[in-house]
């Protein structure tokens, strides 16, 4: 069975701009969450998405947004990109929802800002 | 909201040697615990969990973590570390927040490095 997907596994972005970044979750895993991970704050939760509905989110701007498709694929975006913005943004994809359910992880995307 | 302390930032260790990762979190009704491993430019990996029953889990790669509830602690063990266990370890607590939905809150990290 294939890991969780992330693409891609790197990109450079201008402050000001947006970036799109996709996940490809475990097959048959509904459940998809995203993760910001930094040196200073380390993991934080961005938001989780279940059946194509976001069902929790994290504390974030409303500059980052996210969607999931009827395939369960997730995407995050992240407008007027800043330097703060920079980090390692992991999807982890669950069979269900519950709180026993292990998430797996993908090997993420490293964002730089510059 | 759950919290999540690791009390170390980083565990310099012998190969050969036992080693100890601390983690303790904020107390609650029930807990679901969890340690995750991240390898260099790597996701992370699940190593053990504690969902119910015994309270001495065994995981992957020799790890073994005790769940302790009076002291609200879950701390990661190996008898013998190894070069190849040289690594970041997260513990991590779910908690519900509404709506049929559970977040997973993580510690900080320990950097764990394992010295020839």
């Amino acid at each position: 069975k294939a890991g969780v997907t992330q693409t891609p596994r790197y990109l450079i972005k201008t402050r000001g701009q947006q970036v799109t970044l996709s996940c490809s979750p475990i097959s048959g895993h509904r459940s998809v969450s995203w993760y910001q991970q930094t040196p200073g704050q380390g993991l934080q939760f961005l938001f989780e998405y279940f059946s194509e509905t976001q069902r929790n989110k994290g504390n974030f701007p409303g500059r980052f947004s996210g969607r999931q498709f009827s395939n369960s694929r997730s995407e995050m975006n992240v407008s007027t990109l800043e330097l703060g913005d920079s980090a390692l943004y992991l999807c982890a994809s669950s069979p269900s929802l519950g709180g026993n359910t292990e998430a797996f992880f993908g090997q993420g995307t490293r964002l730089t800002v510059v | 909201a759950q919290s999540v302390t690791q009390l170390d930032s980083q565990v310099p260790v012998f190969e050969e040697a036992p080693v100890e990762l601390r983690c303790n979190y904020s107390s609650s009704v029930s807990v679901y615990l969890f340690w995750y491993v991240q390898y260099p430019n790597q996701g992370l990996q699940l190593l053990l969990k504690y969902l119910s029953g015994s309270t001495l889990v065994k995981g992957i790669n020799g790890f073994e973590a005790e769940f302790n509830k009076s002291q609200t602690s879950f701390h990661l063990r190996k008898p013998s570390v190894h070069i190849s266990d040289t690594a970041e370890y997260f513990c991590a607590v779910t908690s519900y927040s509404g709506a049929g939905s559970y977040q997973l809150t993580f510690g900080k990290g320990t950097k764990l490095s394992v010295i020839p």
